[in-house]
């Protein structure tokens, strides 16, 4: 059965730190991993990585994939009060298999 | 402009009764999605359809059951509602399903209570 996992669960740090989310994940006929950012309501779409070693960037944050070893990173720099989220991470076949998340605060 | 809506956006209501939600998407996509995300925030998929077509249909009990009357609608209808149902329900839509796979927009979800 495919499964996505994530961790750490949750983290907690202070404005200013750096942050790394892992992703694991088995997939039969792996396509691709998107990453999404969830506040109050609806997670918004992150990255989409489908190629291993290229990373995505998006200002603070960037992301990449390892193929090989089955897993993606997502790192955010210099943290702010506004990166406080849940982050998810999602991969499949013709359907999406979500990891159950990694709760991020970061505190002022 | 909202993208993908939902409605209602609360619902609380008895054990035993019927209920719909709706959701509509503006963006032109083909496919759409209805996902159950419980209270420790794991989002799990539930439904997909592509242009009207259900193409995904998960081990979910058939008092739940989607309608799409066209490729921009995708309706969610739950009868003899249980407790367990208590939920936050999100519709989403992509431009597509196969190929790569694509990004999808997230409605801004119904939380609906049954008491």
């Amino acid at each position: 059965e495919d499964k996505v996992v994530q961790s750490p669960l949750s983290l907690v740090v202070h404005e200013g730190d750096t942050v790394t989310l892992n992703c694991s994940y088995e997939v039969t006929n792996f396509r691709s991993l998107l990453w999404y950012k969830q506040e109050k309501k609806a997670p918004t779409f992150l990255f989409m990585l489908t190629s291993s070693g290229i990373e995505k960037k998006s200002g603070r944050l960037s992301s990449i994939l390892d193929k090989k070893e089955l897993f993606s990173i997502l790192n955010i720099t210099a943290t702010q009060t506004g990166d406080s989220a849940v982050y998810l991470c999602t991969s499949g076949t013709y359907k999406y298999i979500f990891g159950t998340g990694t709760r991020l605060k970061v505190l002022a | 402009d909202t993208a993908v809506s939902q409605t209602p956006k609360y619902l609380v209501t008895q054990m035993g009764n019927d209920k719909s939600i709706k959701c509509e998407q503006n963006l032109g996509h083909d496919t759409m999605y209805w996902y159950k995300q419980d209270s420790k925030k794991f989002l799990k998929i539930m439904f997909s359809y592509n242009n009207k077509e259900l193409i995904i249909n998960e081990t979910v009990p058939n008092r739940f059951s989607p309608k799409s009357p066209d490729k921009a609608h995708l309706n969610l209808h739950i009868n003899s509602l249980e407790l367990g149902d208590s939920a936050v329900y999100f519709c989403a839509s992509s431009q597509d399903f196969r190929g790569l796979g694509y990004e999808q927009y997230f409605g801004p979800g119904t939380r609906l209570t049954v008491t």
